[in-house]
C-alpha cells in the first residue's frame, strides 16, 4: 500500500520567511511523528501526535515551530521566521499499532529538505 | 552521556563477511529497539525490531538484545555491497503510566561499507 508521503520534497526559502511542511501518514495510522535530521546532528524528535492531539511537543526547538494535525490524518509543521540553523531534512513517520509497553513500529516518509538562505 | 550510542565508523567489511553493528543505551526502562538502514539522501527504513532479550533472526539479519547490559546489536551475514549504508539504532522508552508515546531516540548511526 501507499507509504508516508511528504511535500514538498525540497524547499528553499529566505531567512525570515515562514514555511509549511506537509505529511500524509499511512492510512489508518493513528500516531504521527516529526523528526529533524541535520548534518552532524543525527535524527532528533520534534513532536508526536496521537489522533489530533499532541501529547509530546518536547522536541520543538523554539516557539517558532508549531504543528497541527487535522482529521486524524494530515499534519502540517510550520516554521515561522526561518533561520539558517533550521536548514535540515524534516522527516515524518507514522505508526498503526500503539500498545502499552512501547510496541511501536514507525515508518518514515521521504522527508522534506529545507534550505534557509 | 548520550542516550543512545553507536560507533560512527566507518565500518568496512569485505563482501561475504559478517558485519557487526553495536549500540548501547542509557535508559533502563527502554522497551523497544529498532535498527533502521538509511541510504545516502534517503529516509530511514526499518530493518529489524526487537523487544525481548536474546536473538531475533530475519534472513541475513540478526538482532541481539541484552537488557541487563543495555546493549543491542545487529549482525549482517553474507554482507553485500548493497548493504553499504548508515545503520541507525533507535530506542523507545516507557513513559509515566506505563504507556509509550512512541518517541524514538536515535544513535548517531554507523556507516557501513561493504567492498567487493
Amino acid at each position: 500500500g501507499a507509504g508516508v508521503s511528504q511535500s514538498p520534497s525540497n524547499k528553499v526559502t529566505e531567512k525570515g520567511k515562514d514555511v509549511e511542511l506537509r505529511c500524509d501518514p499511512i492510512s489508518g495510522h493513528t500516531a504521527l511523528y516529526w523528526y529533524r535530521q541535520s548534518l552532524g546532528q543525527g535524527l532528533e524528535f520534534l513532536i508526536y501526535f496521537q489522533g489530533n492531539s499532541a501529547p509530546d511537543k518536547s522536541g520543538l526547538p523554539s516557539d517558532r515551530f508549531s504543528a497541527e494535525r487535522t482529521g486524524g490524518s494530515v499534519s502540517t509543521l510550520t516554521i515561522q521566521r526561518t533561520q539558517q540553523e533550521d536548514s535540515a531534512v524534516y522527516l515524518c513517520a507514522s505508526s498503526f499499532i500503539f500498545l502499552a509497553g512501547g510496541w511501536d513500529t514507525q515508518y518514515f516518509g521521504p522527508g522534506t529538505r529545507l534550505t534557509v538562505l | 552521556q548520550k542516550e543512545v550510542e553507536q560507533n560512527s565508523g566507518p565500518l568496512s567489511v569485505p563482501e561475504g563477511a559478517i558485519a557487526s553493528l553495536n549500540c548501547t543505551y542509557s535508559d533502563r526502562v527502554s522497551q523497544s529497539f529498532f535498527w533502521y538502514r538509511q541510504y545516502s539522501g534517503k529516509s530511514p527504513e526499518l530493518i529489524m525490531s526487537i523487544y525481548s532479550n536474546g536473538d531475533k533472526e530475519d534472513g541475513r539479519f540478526t538482532a541481539q538484545l541484552n537488557k541487563a547490559s543495555q546493549y543491542v546489536s545487529l549482525l549482517i551475514r553474507d554482507s553485500q555491497p548493497s548493504d553499504s549504508a548508515t545503520y541507525l539504532c533507535a530506542v523507545n522508552s516507557l513513559r509515566a503510566g506505563g504507556t509509550s508515546y512512541g518517541k524514538l531516540t536515535f544513535g548517531q548511526g554507523t556507516i557501513l561499507t561493504v567492498h567487493p
